[in-house]
């Protein structure tokens, strides 16, 4: 079993639609994250959580709201998205927010705004 | 501001070795190196730690330059297994963990 999983693997939706993006770690770490990685850019940070309290929100537009319910489960909620946010969504986690705790990536989630 | 990696994109022959390079116009407080293959997650290689020493996971290792603010990946002896997209992260004083990734070198390793 992979230590961060996330569903679904590829999403198409509609700009006025709802929908969830879920990551869940297995490795007993402290902190999860959101980033986006978009064609021919950076992989930028969106949202960072420790013990499931928000710590960092990177100036992420409101359509993107996220959820840390417990330290293993991580949401990300999606509401009338553009299509300039098609893009792969990765969660990470990693032991602690802090400084030399490598990052573990989920495989992402590949979302198409339509 | 994120860190600047050079060059954009390399082609080896299997054995052949090869830099990557990070710069920084900030202070940084460490390097991280991660590599991604198509279709997969980034994989994390190792950190490098400002006053610490030169790290290595398998024939790669790596070195950080504080006085230039800039660290160097060092792929030896490069194996087909090396492909991928090989991104730093840098981490600034007081920033803790929220790493700012440069735009990734993509690395190919042919037979």
């Amino acid at each position: 079993e992979t230590g961060v999983t996330q569903t679904p693997r590829h999403l198409v939706m509609g700009m006025t639609n709802k929908k969830s993006l879920k990551c869940e770690q297995h490795l007993g770490h402290n902190a999860m994250y959101w980033y986006k990685q978009s064609a021919k850019k950076p992989l930028e940070l969106m949202f960072v959580y420790s013990l499931e309290e928000r710590v960092e929100n990177n100036s992420v537009p409101s359509r993107f709201s996220p959820e840390c319910p417990n330290s293993s489960h991580l949401f990300l909620h999606l509401h009338t998205l553009q299509p300039e946010d098609s893009a792969l969504y990765l969660c990470a986690s990693s032991q602690e927010a802090d400084y030399n705790s490598p990052l573990h990536f989920g495989n992402g989630t590949r979302l198409t705004v339509t | 501001q994120q860190p600047v990696q050079s060059p954009q994109a390399v082609i080896l022959r299997e054995g052949e070795d090869a830099v990557i390079n990070c710069s920084s116009s900030k202070a940084l407080y460490s390097v991280h190196w991660y590599r991604q293959k198509h279709g997969e997650a980034p994989v994390f290689l190792m950190i490098l730690l400002k006053g610490g020493e030169q790290m290595r996971h398998e024939k790669i290792s790596a070195s950080f330059n504080e006085k230039k603010q800039q660290s160097s990946l060092y792929l030896t002896a490069s194996q087909l297994s090396y492909s991928g997209t090989y991104f730093c992260g840098t981490e600034r004083a007081y920033a803790g963990n929220m790493l700012t990734f440069g735009g990734g070198t993509r690395l190919m390793v042919k037979p």
